[in-house]
């Protein structure tokens, strides 16, 4: 299974842009990135997945380069509504996807 | 439409009792999924459905934790002889086919064992 390292935390301002950048380096040729939000008391609740170049939607945009051995989730200007922990995975078909501990952002007036 | 439900959403059970957990997926997902996690945790795998079967079921921390999952829709998971450790968050969720596919999350059901 493909391992992801990404940041233990975060800290922003509300109205900056932010991104966290996951390092996937044994990915495999079929393997899809998955972005995962999860706020307190709650379940994760997807973002945005893709395989490579660039995919956006109306929540974030994630950047995949050519060696595809790392992500980048961009959120553009954030609220104090986005602090979360935002998961990176990486997998395809039935593999099993491995959630981790997450990158722990905290936004701030 | 209907999302993931699980009951109960709470139980507290002492130390040493059986607990059944139970996730009702939304209609169609073919794949079933149990996490848990701890206070201040990530998520913790521990098993997968395909259907009723169970291909991965790596992540059970011990044989006193089984799942079953019926007619391809409720799951129950199910904790024997529950110690304190077990104590966390049970998190299911559903995919339309495999993990690749957007997994939608339940509530939860926090165990507390005492």
């Amino acid at each position: 299974l493909a391992k992801t390292t990404q940041p233990i935390s975060m800290d922003s301002y509300e109205g900056q842009e932010v991104n966290i950048t996951c390092s996937h380096n044994n990915i495999a040729t079929n393997d899809y990135i998955t972005w995962y939000q999860q706020f307190p008391s709650q379940g994760p609740r997807f973002i945005i997945q893709g395989y490579k170049t660039k995919v956006t939607n109306e929540v974030a945009s994630l950047f995949i380069p050519a060696d595809r051995k790392s992500s980048t989730l961009s959120l553009p200007r954030v609220s104090l509504s986005d602090t979360a922990v935002y998961y990176c995975l990486v997998g395809a078909g039935y593999s099993t996807l491995t959630f981790g501990k997450g990158t722990m952002l905290l936004v701030s007036p | 439409g209907a999302g993931v439900s699980q009951s109960p959403s709470n139980k507290v059970t002492e130390k040493g009792k059986d607990v059944e957990l139970r996730c009702d997926p939304i209609s169609g997902h073919t794949a079933l999924y149990w996490y848990r996690q701890s206070l201040g945790q990530g998520l913790e795998f521990l098993i997968y459905f395909q259907g009723n079967s169970a291909p991965d079921k790596s992540g059970l921390p011990s044989d006193r934790f089984s799942a079953e999952r019926t007619g391809g829709s409720v799951s129950t998971l199910t904790i024997q002889r529950t110690q304190q450790e077990d104590s966390a968050v049970y998190l299911c969720a559903s995919s339309l086919v495999g993990s690749s596919y957007e997994q939608y999350f339940g509530p939860g059901t926090r165990l507390t064992v005492t």
